[in-house]
């Protein structure tokens, strides 16, 4: 069982639809939930992060966690063309350190 | 405030020679994460080091080194290359090594091995 797990997709919704982005991950004792933006040939970019069960809301973008369940979720809202790209859900595992476990990552296409 | 900055951007070696990659954090910022990415892989982390010392490893053989200065920069050395190890080679910086400190990546270093 990989530690961190995301549909490869690709995931296409129509411009001004939500998105959704799902990540579940292995180790229960994980603490911290990250995800970055990854344009094709490009580094990955910081969206957001999340440490508590909940919801967390940045502009038109929404993390939820579930600990329980392990997985964490982003939602896109009104997405935009300029949307489209891979995402990818990091997982900080506890007694790691600072050492990230990435999902292989969700490609986003959102159609004009 | 300048971000992550990383050289060489691009690299064409052939196989059995070795490679340097050169990292820039952040300003302020002191510990530096080493990824691998590969299409097949994904993002997978290579080591990281705090104030000069390797705090954690990931799985990648002996071949993988690195090393960190004391102004925080840091360089990863591949010796030996084979062809599995083309790559996109990306250095995160975060302010410290402790757990749910955020990551910033540099721009990369994209290795091609003949």
């Amino acid at each position: 069982q990989k530690e961190v797990e995301q549909n490869s997709g690709p995931l296409s919704v129509p411009e001004g639809a939500i998105a959704s982005l799902n990540c579940t991950y292995s180790d229960r004792g994980s603490q911290s939930f990250f995800w970055y933006r990854q344009y094709s040939g490009k580094s990955p970019e910081l969206i957001m992060f999340i440490y508590s069960n909940g919801d967390k809301e940045d502009g038109r973008f929404t993390a939820q966690l579930n600990k329980a369940s392990q997985y964490v979720s982003l939602l896109i809202r009104d997405s935009q063309p300029s949307d489209s790209a891979t995402y990818l859900c990091a997982v900080n595992r506890p007694n790691t350190g600072n050492q990230f476990y990435f999902g292989t990552g969700t490609s986003l296409t959102v159609i004009p | 405030k300048a971000g992550v900055t990383q050289t060489p951007r691009y690299l064409i070696k052939t196989r059995g020679q070795q490679v340097t990659l050169s990292c820039s954090p952040i300003s302020g910022h002191r510990s530096v994460s080493w990824y691998q990415q590969t299409p097949g892989q994904g993002l997978q982390f290579l080591f990281e080091y705090f104030s000069e010392t390797q705090r954690n490893k990931g799985n990648f053989p002996g071949r993988f080194s690195g090393r960190q200065f004391s102004n925080s920069r840091s360089e990863m050395n591949v010796s030996t290359l084979e062809l599995g190890d083309s790559a996109l080679y990306l250095c995160a910086s975060s302010k410290s090594s402790a757990a749910q400190e955020t990551q910033y990546f540099g721009p990369g270093t994209r290795l091609l091995v003949l």
